[in-house]
């Protein structure tokens, strides 16, 4: 089984910080990476898929990159909509998910 | 543009066999290279991803459920479904539907359903 690992569990930030989620897949999955926004009470939504190719409609702030066993999401600069649980998913071999990021108002 | 919706008993006694039905809208369930997944997210946790199930029957489940899980596609309904039998409240999750693909990772959601084991 693929294990993700996905650092920090809990992020505080502000409106227009950077921010950066990580996630590591504990053996290569190539670029078969995609990352998802859930809010309370709603289903995830799919940002970025193939570890950097941004979903339609995504906001262009949203950017992924990595491949083999690290990848990063990036927020360029959060906004208050952003306020959210982060997710990464590999699907190279079956499917599994990170724990999660939770990004806080400081 | 394709929607998903979850359906099935929101009470499920411990023991017995945890049933779900997702019917899709939108698009046919036979057309294109899709697998039809469902995930779990237990209150306060992460998402769990449960199993999937290819047009042609064949299906992929987490290792950890394997034992207890039957998953059905019902192409002739547009649906596809769910089986965990000898639950526990450990089993007690919202349990999503949703469509994926080998490139686009899960593009479609369903709006999930509660279901809670207890007696």
């Amino acid at each position: 089984d693929i294990q993700m690992t996905q650092s920090p569990s809990t992020l505080s930030a502000s409106v227009g910080d950077r921010v950066t989620i990580t996630c590591r897949a504990s053996q290569s999955i190539r670029s078969w990476l995609a990352w998802y926004q859930q809010k309370p009470g709603k289903a995830p939504k799919l940002l970025i898929y193939k570890a950097s190719s941004l979903e339609s409609g995504v906001p262009s702030r949203f950017s992924g990159s990595g491949s083999g066993t690290e990848f990063t999401l990036t927020i360029s600069s959060l906004q208050p909509d952003d306020f959210a649980t982060y997710y990464c998913q590999q699907y190279h071999s079956d499917r599994t998910f990170g724990q999660g990021t939770k990004v806080e108002i400081k | 543009q394709v929607q998903l919706q979850e359906s099935g008993p929101g009470l499920v006694k411990p023991s017995q066999t945890l049933s779900l039905t997702c019917s899709v809208s939108g698009d046919s369930i036979s057309s294109g290279s899709y697998y039809w997944s469902w995930i779990r997210q237990p209150a306060g946790k992460g998402l769990e991803w449960v199993g999937h199930i290819y047009i042609t029957g064949s299906a992929n489940y987490n290792p950890s459920l394997k034992s207890r899980l039957t998953m059905s596609i019902d192409t002739s309904n547009n649906q596809f479904s769910l089986k965990l039998s000898s639950v526990t409240a450990a089993d007690t999750a919202v349990y999503y539907c949703a469509r994926d693909d080998d490139y686009f990772g899960s593009g479609h959601w369903g709006q999930g359903t509660l279901v809670t084991v207890s007696s």
